[in-house]
């Protein structure tokens, strides 16, 4: 069956630019992360979903970032007045949301600012 | 705080060899999961193998199979017979729904 789509692939923006990028996950998965992994390091936690609401956004670095999943599937991830240092791979991941479930996750999104 | 540490950055191996990838971790929790993914150039981020903490035989997947050292906080992957398709960067990764992983390691399998 499908995996988990993230759009777009890649996405280059200006400096003090707003970005949107979309998580589809894996159909009927009800749990949906976000993470952020920098260039030489591991992906990093930045938000939880469980169905609609926001279970954790402990990771979230600051109030540039901020996510959505207003349905329970599609999710959006939103990044205001975008800086270098946000340049990464978004990594969108999705599980049936039971404590043992493994994650399935998507081939990010390759976000550069400029 | 939960960490996890990959020491190794870089491993390389001829096809067909064994291969151990070692990991460290840190964690207050009694019960957790430990994992092993793998990232193709692709990006996509691959479940290998994955441990409950509370079982202590070692979790096996086919050419995969982790060496568990819960006093230790040691948790390693061996990949026997390599092949060239398991040339990638491979994470450790600590925790259930909100996972913490290492820094990774690139391993190179040789033809």
């Amino acid at each position: 069956g499908a995996g988990v789509s993230q759009t777009p692939s890649n996405k280059v923006t200006e400096k003090g630019k707003y970005v949107e990028l979309r998580c589809d996950p894996i159909s009927g998965h009800t749990a949906l992360y976000w993470y952020r992994q920098s260039l030489g390091q591991g992906p990093e936690f930045l938000i939880y979903f469980q169905g609609t609401g926001a279970a954790d956004d402990s990771g979230l670095p600051n109030d540039r970032f901020f996510a959505v999943r207003p349905e329970g599937s599609v999710s959006t991830l939103k990044i205001q007045r975008t800086e270098r240092g946000d340049s990464a791979v978004y990594l969108c991941a999705s599980s049936l949301g039971n404590y043992n479930s493994p994650l399935h996750f998507g081939n990010g999104t390759r976000l550069t600012v400029t | 705080a939960q960490t996890v540490t990959q020491s190794q950055p870089e491993m390389s191996v001829q096809e067909a060899e064994t291969v151990t990838l070692s990991c460290t971790y840190d964690t207050s929790e009694s019960n957790y999961y430990l994992f092993w993914y793998k990232q193709p150039p692709s990006r996509q981020m691959i479940l290998v193998i994955r441990q409950e903490a509370y079982k202590q035989q070692n979790a096996t997947e086919n050419r995969f199979s982790v060496n568990f050292q819960k006093a230790a906080k040691s948790f390693s992957l061996k990949i026997s017979d390599s092949q060239l398709g398991d040339t990638a960067m491979y994470f450790c990764a600590l925790g259930s729904e909100k996972l913490v992983f290492g820094k990774g390691m690139k391993l190179t399998v040789n033809p």
